[in-house]
């Protein structure tokens, strides 16, 4: 079974500049989500998507980050303008569903420097 | 909503010893917990989950963790460690029945070495 996929494994921006990254889920897995990483600290959940609707984007910054899920299957996650506080590992996850605590699985990540 | 303590920051244990790595919990509701493994520059893996039942769960690679609702405490055991055990270990703590489903709050880590 292939795992969470994700683009690009790196990226290096320049402050006030935009980024785009892209996750394909495991197939059939109909709950999606968004996690940031920063160094030294744990994951922490930034939106989640059950299909293609927004579960919880409580903890998005809305100001500068965006997110869709097309058609219920992949997503990308945008930053524009991006701050030095953005880097950090951007980790894609997927679920067969949300709740009952159903098992998360992670893809590599991407990694984001802003400079 | 939920948060999770893990009590130390760094583990240094020599191969074939025995480790413990310690994660506190708190929150309103029941929970399901969990344990993560994080490889350095690879995504995170589950090593082993609580959802209800027996108290004493086993996982993958020898682990297993015992959840301790009295002292709200998810901590993880191995008997004998190896090399390739080295790794950042996270513990995770999920709601049961929110309606935000399996939002997973995560502690800050702990980074086990193991030297030879």
């Amino acid at each position: 079974e292939a795992g969470v996929a994700q683009s690009p494994r790196y990226k290096i921006i320049e402050k006030r500049q935009s980024v785009a990254f892209w996750c394909n889920p495991i197939s059939g897995h109909a709950t999606l989500y968004w996690y940031q990483q920063i160094l030294g600290q744990g994951p922490k959940l930034l939106i989640q998507f059950q299909n293609n609707g927004v579960v919880d984007d409580s903890q998005l910054p809305k100001d500068r980050f965006s997110a869709e899920r097309l058609k219920g299957v992949d997503s990308t996650l945008k930053i524009q303008p991006a701050k030095l506080e953005d880097s950090a590992v951007y980790l894609c996850a997927s679920s067969q569903q949300g709740g009952l605590g159903n098992t998360i699985y992670f893809g590599e990540g991407s990694w984001l420097t802003v400079v | 909503a939920q948060s999770v303590t893990q009590l130390d920051s760094q583990v240094p244990v020599f191969e074939e010893a025995p480790v413990e790595l310690r994660c506190n919990y708190s929150s309103s509701v029941s929970v399901y917990l969990f344990w993560y493994v994080q490889y350095p520059n690879q995504g995170l893996q589950l090593l082993l989950k609580y959802l209800s039942g027996s108290t004493l769960v086993k996982g993958i690679n020898g682990f297993e963790a015992e959840f301790n609702k009295s002292q709200t405490s998810f901590h993880l055991r191995k008997p004998s460690v190896h090399i390739s055990d080295t790794a950042e270990y996270f513990c995770a703590v999920s709601g049961v029945g929110e309606t935000s489903g399996s939002r997973l709050t995560f502690g800050e880590g702990t980074q086990l070495t193991v030297n030879p």
